[in-house]
């Protein structure tokens, strides 16, 4: 168990719809970090916060977005959801952010999506 | 652009030693990270290079060549338990990771 939560653990909708995923990270870690994982594909990263502000971002759709609140959980949100949205998607989170230092990321048990 | 190449599927026998190879090309280098995710799982970490040489940690080291962007994983007295996917990861720079799609490793009786 790393620490990091997410909810749901799975989520069936339907094509047009809108969905929110959450997630708590580890006691402490300021950075949290959202990732896609289609079948057969690697993890792709979509997008990063630290406390509060996001930081970087990677391959997101301009129809999904993200943020994370003041007690540091985050929540993605998928909109005008279509067929190859279906994946896994996991949140990550680490103590710190920056350039110069190492932190490994500790993800959590993901939120299959299952768009229909 | 980011590019990160690794074989889609190796297969072993329990007990032996497997090498997983990754060539990276990236627009910049903070480390390069190993992890292990099983079907339907969360990756967890394995380990972690920025510096060139080979880090040794019980039965799995990596190996790391900036020069060459080259890196790799070697796991040992292979078990059963060890059959999964091994995601070789790269920081470009400010910890977001850029993920290679992974190596399938089937460990045979």
């Amino acid at each position: 168990d790393s620490g990091v939560t997410q909810t749901p653990k799975h989520l069936i909708t339907a094509t047009g719809q809108r969905v929110t995923l959450r997630c708590s990270p580890r006691s402490g870690d300021l950075s949290v970090y959202w990732y896609q994982q289609s079948l057969d594909q690697g993890l792709q990263f979509l997008i990063q916060y630290y406390n509060g502000e996001e930081r970087a971002k990677g391959n997101i759709l301009e129809r999904f977005s993200a943020q994370q609140f003041p007690d540091l959980h985050s929540e993605l949100n998928l909109s005008s959801l279509e067929l190859g949205d279906s994946a896994l998607y996991f949140c990550a989170s680490s103590p710190t952010f920056g350039a110069s230092s190492y932190n490994e990321q500790f993800f959590g048990p993901g939120t299959r999506l299952t768009v229909l | 652009g980011q590019n990160i190449d690794q074989p889609t599927e190796m297969t072993a026998t329990e007990g032996a030693i497997v090498q997983i190879n990754c060539t990276y090309q990236t627009s910049g280098f903070n480390g390069l990270f190993w992890y292990q995710q099983h079907a339907g799982e969360a990756p967890t970490f394995l380990s972690y290079n920025v510096l060139d040489g080979l880090e040794e940690k019980g039965r799995f080291s990596s190996f790391l060549s900036r020069s060459k962007g080259y890196s790799y994983l070697l796991l040992k007295e292979l078990q059963m338990k060890d059959s999964a996917s091994y995601l070789c990861a790269v920081d470009p720079g400010f910890q977001k990771l850029v993920f290679g799609t992974g190596t399938r490793l089937l460990v045979s009786p």
